[in-house]
Protein backbone atom coordinates (compact mmCIF):
# COMPACT_ATOMS: atom_id res chain seq x y z
CA UNK A 1 0.00 0.00 0.00
CA UNK A 2 1.45 3.61 -1.35
CA UNK A 3 1.03 6.31 0.68
CA UNK A 4 2.47 9.32 1.54
CA UNK A 5 2.38 12.46 3.93
CA UNK A 6 3.25 16.11 3.59
CA UNK A 7 4.76 18.00 6.90
CA UNK A 8 5.88 21.54 7.62
CA UNK A 9 5.21 24.61 9.01
CA UNK A 10 1.12 25.97 9.13
CA UNK A 11 2.51 29.63 8.86
CA UNK A 12 5.80 31.24 6.91
CA UNK A 13 6.51 35.14 7.31
CA UNK A 14 7.14 36.86 3.15
CA UNK A 15 10.76 36.34 2.32
CA UNK A 16 10.93 33.45 4.39
CA UNK A 17 12.12 30.16 3.28
CA UNK A 18 9.36 26.90 3.09
CA UNK A 19 10.46 23.39 4.07
CA UNK A 20 8.16 20.52 3.59
CA UNK A 21 9.04 17.67 3.52
CA UNK A 22 6.91 14.12 1.90
CA UNK A 23 6.97 10.96 4.24
CA UNK A 24 5.98 8.03 1.78
CA UNK A 25 5.69 4.34 2.01
CA UNK A 26 5.03 1.22 -0.35
CA UNK A 27 7.76 2.23 -2.25
CA UNK A 28 11.20 2.61 -2.84
CA UNK A 29 12.83 6.09 -4.58
CA UNK A 30 16.13 3.58 -4.75
CA UNK A 31 13.80 1.91 -7.38
CA UNK A 32 14.41 2.72 -11.65
CA UNK A 33 11.80 4.56 -12.84
CA UNK A 34 10.33 5.93 -9.41
CA UNK A 35 9.94 9.77 -8.54
CA UNK A 36 7.95 11.83 -6.23
CA UNK A 37 6.45 15.05 -7.49
CA UNK A 38 5.22 18.03 -5.27
CA UNK A 39 1.98 20.08 -6.57
CA UNK A 40 0.04 23.17 -4.72
CA UNK A 41 -3.30 24.44 -4.83
CA UNK A 42 -3.86 27.91 -3.80
CA UNK A 43 -7.23 28.79 -1.93
CA UNK A 44 -10.12 28.13 -5.06
CA UNK A 45 -7.63 28.49 -7.43
CA UNK A 46 -6.06 25.66 -9.88
CA UNK A 47 -3.41 22.89 -9.53
CA UNK A 48 -0.07 23.77 -10.10
CA UNK A 49 3.22 21.36 -10.85
CA UNK A 50 6.05 22.36 -9.32
CA UNK A 51 8.51 19.75 -9.31
CA UNK A 52 9.86 16.20 -9.51
CA UNK A 53 13.14 13.95 -8.39
CA UNK A 54 13.30 10.71 -9.50
CA UNK A 55 15.49 7.73 -8.22
CA UNK A 56 18.53 8.38 -9.85
CA UNK A 57 18.41 12.41 -8.63
CA UNK A 58 17.14 13.50 -11.67
CA UNK A 59 15.33 16.72 -10.81
CA UNK A 60 12.80 18.70 -13.06
CA UNK A 61 11.34 22.20 -12.30
CA UNK A 62 8.62 24.81 -13.33
CA UNK A 63 10.08 27.27 -15.78
CA UNK A 64 7.82 29.92 -13.35
CA UNK A 65 9.36 29.12 -10.35
CA UNK A 66 12.81 27.13 -10.80
CA UNK A 67 14.74 29.88 -9.47
CA UNK A 68 13.26 29.59 -6.17
CA UNK A 69 12.62 25.98 -5.56
CA UNK A 70 14.90 22.98 -4.98
CA UNK A 71 14.11 19.64 -4.46
CA UNK A 72 16.19 16.66 -2.73
CA UNK A 73 16.28 13.46 -1.02
CA UNK A 74 16.23 13.08 1.92
CA UNK A 75 17.18 13.21 5.30
CA UNK A 76 15.63 9.55 5.89
CA UNK A 77 15.42 7.36 2.94
CA UNK A 78 11.77 7.43 2.70
CA UNK A 79 11.54 10.91 2.23
CA UNK A 80 12.05 13.98 0.21
CA UNK A 81 12.33 17.73 0.86
CA UNK A 82 11.29 20.81 -0.96
CA UNK A 83 12.54 23.96 -0.54
CA UNK A 84 11.15 27.17 -1.89
CA UNK A 85 12.94 30.82 -1.02
CA UNK A 86 11.67 34.13 -1.14
CA UNK A 87 8.25 33.36 0.04
CA UNK A 88 5.32 35.91 -0.74
CA UNK A 89 1.83 35.87 0.39
CA UNK A 90 0.43 34.74 -3.32
CA UNK A 91 2.18 31.33 -2.25
CA UNK A 92 -0.41 30.62 -0.10
CA UNK A 93 -1.72 27.56 -1.17
CA UNK A 94 -1.87 23.48 0.01
CA UNK A 95 1.37 21.45 -1.44
CA UNK A 96 0.98 18.40 -2.24
CA UNK A 97 3.20 15.52 -3.20
CA UNK A 98 2.34 12.63 -4.69
CA UNK A 99 3.43 9.86 -7.13
CA UNK A 100 3.98 10.02 -11.40
CA UNK A 101 3.24 7.00 -12.31
CA UNK A 102 4.15 4.48 -15.19
CA UNK A 103 1.78 6.32 -17.70
CA UNK A 104 2.90 9.97 -16.63
CA UNK A 105 -0.15 10.50 -14.29
CA UNK A 106 0.29 11.32 -10.67
CA UNK A 107 -1.66 7.72 -8.79
CA UNK A 108 -0.68 8.88 -5.44
CA UNK A 109 -1.01 11.73 -3.67
CA UNK A 110 -0.62 12.57 0.07
CA UNK A 111 -3.30 14.16 2.00
CA UNK A 112 -2.04 18.13 1.42
CA UNK A 113 -0.81 20.63 3.36
CA UNK A 114 -1.81 24.11 3.75
CA UNK A 115 0.95 26.60 3.98
CA UNK A 116 0.09 30.26 4.43
CA UNK A 117 2.02 33.37 3.98
CA UNK A 118 1.31 35.95 6.58
CA UNK A 119 3.36 38.34 8.80
CA UNK B 1 4.05 26.60 -20.03
CA UNK B 2 0.82 28.04 -20.14
CA UNK B 3 -2.03 26.59 -17.97
CA UNK B 4 -4.41 24.20 -19.85
CA UNK B 5 -7.61 26.23 -20.61
CA UNK B 6 -10.83 24.21 -19.05
CA UNK B 7 -14.26 25.73 -18.75
CA UNK B 8 -14.85 27.31 -15.34
CA UNK B 9 -18.10 25.35 -14.58
CA UNK B 10 -20.41 22.91 -16.27
CA UNK B 11 -23.90 22.05 -14.88
CA UNK B 12 -26.39 18.88 -15.68
CA UNK B 13 -28.77 17.20 -14.49
CA UNK B 14 -29.02 13.92 -13.31
CA UNK B 15 -28.75 11.16 -15.55
CA UNK B 16 -27.52 13.53 -18.25
CA UNK B 17 -23.93 13.53 -19.78
CA UNK B 18 -21.90 16.34 -19.76
CA UNK B 19 -18.47 17.00 -21.49
CA UNK B 20 -15.54 19.18 -20.22
CA UNK B 21 -12.80 20.52 -22.59
CA UNK B 22 -9.11 21.13 -22.00
CA UNK B 23 -6.95 22.90 -24.69
CA UNK B 24 -3.55 23.13 -25.05
CA UNK B 25 -1.02 23.26 -26.95
CA UNK B 26 1.28 21.45 -29.56
CA UNK B 27 3.73 21.33 -26.61
CA UNK B 28 1.51 19.48 -24.39
CA UNK B 29 -1.88 17.99 -25.28
CA UNK B 30 -1.39 17.94 -28.87
CA UNK B 31 2.06 16.22 -28.19
CA UNK B 32 1.47 13.57 -25.83
CA UNK B 33 -1.11 11.45 -25.43
CA UNK B 34 -0.69 11.60 -22.13
CA UNK B 35 -3.57 13.36 -20.51
CA UNK B 36 -4.87 12.41 -17.66
CA UNK B 37 -7.99 13.69 -15.57
CA UNK B 38 -8.73 14.59 -11.93
CA UNK B 39 -11.53 14.26 -9.27
CA UNK B 40 -10.76 17.04 -6.45
CA UNK B 41 -13.57 17.07 -3.60
CA UNK B 42 -12.60 20.25 -1.21
CA UNK B 43 -10.15 19.14 1.58
CA UNK B 44 -9.57 15.52 -0.16
CA UNK B 45 -6.62 14.87 -2.11
CA UNK B 46 -7.42 14.97 -6.01
CA UNK B 47 -8.07 11.33 -7.46
CA UNK B 48 -6.84 10.24 -11.00
CA UNK B 49 -10.23 9.05 -13.21
CA UNK B 50 -8.71 9.15 -17.06
CA UNK B 51 -4.62 8.31 -17.59
CA UNK B 52 -3.17 8.16 -20.90
CA UNK B 53 -5.87 10.22 -22.50
CA UNK B 54 -8.78 7.89 -21.95
CA UNK B 55 -8.19 4.50 -19.99
CA UNK B 56 -9.43 3.91 -16.65
CA UNK B 57 -7.70 3.21 -13.48
CA UNK B 58 -8.80 -0.06 -11.28
CA UNK B 59 -11.51 1.38 -9.47
CA UNK B 60 -13.21 4.33 -11.57
CA UNK B 61 -16.29 4.26 -12.99
CA UNK B 62 -16.69 3.96 -16.90
CA UNK B 63 -18.94 6.33 -16.73
CA UNK B 64 -15.99 8.48 -17.19
CA UNK B 65 -13.97 8.62 -20.54
CA UNK B 66 -11.76 10.98 -21.92
CA UNK B 67 -10.59 10.99 -25.70
CA UNK B 68 -8.25 13.42 -27.30
CA UNK B 69 -8.16 15.02 -30.98
CA UNK B 70 -5.01 17.82 -31.85
CA UNK B 71 -4.65 20.19 -29.01
CA UNK B 72 -7.96 19.16 -27.15
CA UNK B 73 -8.41 16.13 -24.38
CA UNK B 74 -12.18 15.82 -23.08
CA UNK B 75 -13.48 13.73 -20.16
CA UNK B 76 -17.18 12.99 -20.77
CA UNK B 77 -19.40 11.93 -17.28
CA UNK B 78 -22.52 9.78 -18.70
CA UNK B 79 -25.43 9.09 -16.17
CA UNK B 80 -24.59 11.96 -14.19
CA UNK B 81 -25.25 11.52 -10.22
CA UNK B 82 -25.01 13.81 -7.29
CA UNK B 83 -21.57 12.12 -6.06
CA UNK B 84 -20.12 13.54 -9.14
CA UNK B 85 -20.74 17.08 -8.42
CA UNK B 86 -16.83 18.10 -7.64
CA UNK B 87 -13.73 19.96 -9.67
CA UNK B 88 -12.40 18.36 -12.66
CA UNK B 89 -8.96 19.00 -13.30
CA UNK B 90 -7.14 18.08 -16.49
CA UNK B 91 -3.04 17.40 -16.85
CA UNK B 92 -1.26 17.12 -19.86
CA UNK B 93 2.77 15.90 -19.67
CA UNK B 94 4.99 18.48 -21.18
CA UNK B 95 7.74 16.63 -22.04
CA UNK B 96 11.15 16.30 -20.76
CA UNK B 97 9.36 15.08 -17.12
CA UNK B 98 7.24 18.46 -16.60
CA UNK B 99 3.53 18.64 -15.93
CA UNK B 100 0.59 21.16 -17.03
CA UNK B 101 -2.51 21.58 -15.34
CA UNK B 102 -5.85 22.75 -15.95
CA UNK B 103 -7.25 25.71 -15.13
CA UNK B 104 -10.09 23.46 -13.06
CA UNK B 105 -13.73 23.05 -13.94
CA UNK B 106 -16.79 23.08 -11.34
CA UNK B 107 -18.82 20.40 -11.90
CA UNK B 108 -22.98 21.01 -10.73
CA UNK B 109 -25.24 18.39 -10.55
CA UNK B 110 -28.53 20.05 -10.99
Amino acid sequence: QITLKESGPMLVKPTQTLTLTCTFSGFSLNTSGVGVAWIRQPPGKALEWLTVIYWDDDKRYSPSLKTRLAVTKGPSKNQVTLTMNNMDPVDTATYYCATPGRALDFDYWGQGSLVTVSS
Amino acid sequence: QSALTQPASVSGSPGQSITISCTGSSSDVGGYDLVSWYQYHPGKAPKVIIYESRKWPSGVSNRFSGSRSGNTASLTISGLKAEDEAYYYCCSYAGSSTWVFGGGTKVTVL
